[in-house]
């Protein structure tokens, strides 16, 4: 069955610590994968997206994702947070119209 | 450009009731997909309409039913009501068919089932 899965339920950094949210996905074929943010009190937003091409995407504020392939991994990094950071971010994939995403991952970046 | 407005906002039924669900897509935009985020979840994928007519069903029983009108706006309509439909339901659209379209959520309308 086709599924995202993201391992990490809620992490807490302190500003200036480098990210990496892991996200996995199961999928037969062709996916295309994104990550999403909701900050608080904000809609669900993209960071970046992954269709084809480089493995390495960079989206906005700094973020960027590696896709490897023969590790079912889409995972998300960042160098240094900041406290405007803090926020959910989901993990999500899309095959046929049918998009799936993670449980999502809460952080938290303490000043 | 306007976003993507979903109401009502927040709204409480009692189990066995129907609830309709409203959504007005970004300007610009022809596809809707709603989802179901229950609490500490990540949205599970409901439908999408593209043009009018449904462009892809998730794993949701046929109570669960969608419209989508000319102007692009969509309905979410949720027959015989169950506890566990409690949830946020989320409106997104994007334009063009293809699933990997970029999608622009609303707010959500959360739904309490009593």
């Amino acid at each position: 069955a086709q599924s995202v899965s993201q391992h990490n339920h809620h992490v807490i950094l302190s500003e200036a610590a480098s990210l990496e949210l892991g996200c996995n996905y199961s999928y037969g074929g062709t996916v295309n994968l994104f990550w999403y943010v909701q900050y608080p009190g904000q809609h669900l937003q993209l960071l970046l997206k992954y269709f084809s091409g480089d493995p390495l995407v960079k989206g906005i504020k700094g973020f960027e994702a590696e896709f490897i392939k023969s590790k079912f991994s889409f995972n998300l990094r960042k160098p240094s947070v900041q406290w405007s950071d803090t926020a959910e971010y989901f993990c999500a994939g899309v095959n046929n119209n049918d998009m799936r995403f993670g449980a999502g991952t809460r952080l938290t970046v303490k000043p | 450009e306007t976003g993507v407005t979903q109401s009502p906002t927040h709204l409480i039924k009692t189990r066995g009731q129907q609830v309709t669900l409203r959504c007005s897509s970004q300007s610009g935009h022809n596809t809707v997909s709603w989802y179901q985020q229950a609490l500490g979840q990540g949205p599970q994928f409901i439908f999408q309409y593209y043009r009018e007519e449904e462009n892809g069903r998730g794993n949701f029983p046929p109570r669960f039913s969608g419209l989508q009108f000319p102007n692009y706006s969509s309905e979410l309509n949720v027959n015989a009501l169950e506890l566990d439909d409690s949830a946020l339901y989320l409106c997104a659209s994007s334009f063009g068919r293809a699933g990997a379209n970029v999608l622009t959520f609303g707010a959500g309308s959360r739904l309490t089932v009593l």
